[in-house]
């Protein structure tokens, strides 16, 4: 089966523009996570969607990032304007269910500087 | 509130060598432990996943075993490669659904 597909792989902006990222899970995962992984450190969970609704977003500074996945596929998530502190990897997963015994496939990520 | 950690941060062994990474969480109400690897810059690889029922998992030079009455894991990596080298990471499923990651150790294996 093809894995989850992120884009793009790497991104450099000046702080104050906007950037987003995409991801394509896998295919019949309803559940999909993006995730921040500060250099060192392990990934910390943005946002959580099950299916088209969103779970969780208590960790999403959301003066500046938004999340959506359209007909609980696609996701997309935006920064703007971006910091100089959001230079991260950004991480998308996905799982069969939010409950789901069977584990988590990430992508390749996004390595995003901000300059 | 779940806590997990990885000791050591960094670890640098022979290549042929046998080692041991753990992992220890704070609170054995666990689903699953999941064993991660991750190249520089790269995204995350599923290594193993160990169900909270079990007591471990093997898939060919690599054991993960189980032992949520005391709060930890280890991956155990046989006769290990330059290739092995990489950063290794664990997290726990809670009860939240929720996955609780360690920051990682950071493997390499000299030739």
């Amino acid at each position: 089966e093809a894995g989850v597909a992120q884009s793009p792989r790497y991104k450099i902006i000046e702080k104050r523009q906007s950037v987003a990222f995409w991801c394509n899970p896998i295919s019949g995962h309803a559940t999909l996570y993006w995730y921040q992984q500060i250099l060192g450190q392990g990934p910390k969970l943005l946002i959580q969607f099950q299916n088209n609704g969103v779970v969780d977003d208590s960790q999403l500074p959301k003066d500046r990032f938004s999340a959506e996945r359209l007909k609980g596929v696609d996701s997309t998530l935006k920064i703007q304007p971006a910091k100089l502190e959001d230079s991260a990897v950004y991480l998308c997963a996905s799982s069969l269910s939010r409950d789901s015994s069977y584990g988590y496939t990430f992508g390749s990520g996004t390595r995003l500087t901000v300059v | 509130k779940q806590e997990v950690t990885q000791i050591p941060a960094a670890l640098s062994v022979p290549e042929g060598e046998n080692l041991v990474l753990n992992c220890s969480f704070t609170d054995s109400a666990i689903y699953n432990l999941q064993w991660f690897r991750q190249d520089p810059g790269k995204g995350l690889t599923s290594l193993l996943l160990i169900q909270s029922s079990q007591r471990e998992q093997t898939s060919g030079r690599l054991n993960a075993s189980l032992d949520k009455s005391s709060g930890r894991s280890t991956l155990y990596i046989a006769a290990s490669q330059p290739g092995d080298s990489a950063t290794y990471l664990c997290a726990v499923r809670d009860s939240n659904y929720q996955l609780i990651w360690g920051a990682g150790t950071k493997l390499i294996i000299k030739p």
